[in-house]
């Protein structure tokens, strides 16, 4: 079954440090997602992409976040200079036809 | 704007006890669709199950049932003979079909299940 595959599954920056997460979507989905979730809370919409731009964006997704497609597979989501509060497991997601699925997750710590 | 409710944050049960997580949900849109997650210790997002607004059958596969009813708005979830297994987060999540390219996702706040031996 395809599958999102997302890299790191862990990763731990200094706060101030940019930090980018990949994404490798389901090959024939056209729309492409990021989803926050800080611990023990639930998950939250940060940023949707179509035909190589933001669709929507959340008010989570401030100037620090950048999100690009910089080839055919890969999707990836920037954070410019991290806080501590940025700390939280990051979810890459794609739909299409298929279904609405998600990666693995990234878990991004910030000290 | 479309939300999600889960009221019951945590649920406990012995094994074998079925079980019922609840899910009310509110949107504008005539087309939508509802999902159930499976959050396990390890923190991915399992699916389960996607309900289109047109199709109000439940639905069962082996120990899940799902309950749709667009009265009540209403997407619950139910384990029959839960086992130790089922314990994990549970979210129920929705999103729109008004077209374009808002496909996101809405979640609930989620419910920790724990089913004790």
């Amino acid at each position: 079954e395809p599958e999102v595959t997302q890299t790191p599954s862990h990763q731990v920056t200094q706060m101030g440090q940019e930090v980018i997460l990949r994404c490798v979507p389901i090959s024939n989905h056209l729309y492409f997602y990021w989803y926050r979730q800080i611990l023990g809370q639930k998950v939250e919409f940060l940023v949707s992409f179509y035909n190589n731009e933001i669709s929507e964006k959340s008010e989570i997704f401030d100037d620090q976040f950048s999100v690009e497609r910089p080839d055919g597979s890969n999707f990836t989501l920037k954070i410019r200079s991290t806080k501590l509060e940025d700390s939280a497991m990051y979810f890459c997601a794609s739909s299409g036809r298929g279904g609405y699925t998600f990666g693995s997750g990234t878990r991004l710590t910030v000290v | 704007a479309q939300k999600v409710t889960q009221a019951q944050t945590e649920i406990s049960v012995v094994e074998k006890e079925d079980v019922t997580l609840d899910c009310v949900y509110e949107t504008r849109d005539t087309t939508y669709y509802l999902f159930w997650y499976k959050q396990p210790p390890s923190g991915e997002l399992v699916f389960l199950i996607r309900r289109n607004s047109f199709d109000e059958q439940n639905e069962i596969s082996g120990r899940y049932s799902w309950n749709f009813q667009k009265s009540t708005s209403s997407f619950n979830f139910t384990i029959t003979a839960s086992q130790v297994v089922d314990s994990a987060v549970y979210f129920c999540a929705l999103r729109g079909g008004s077209g374009g390219s808002n496909y996101k996702l809405t979640f609930g706040k989620g419910t920790l299940l724990t089913v004790n031996p």
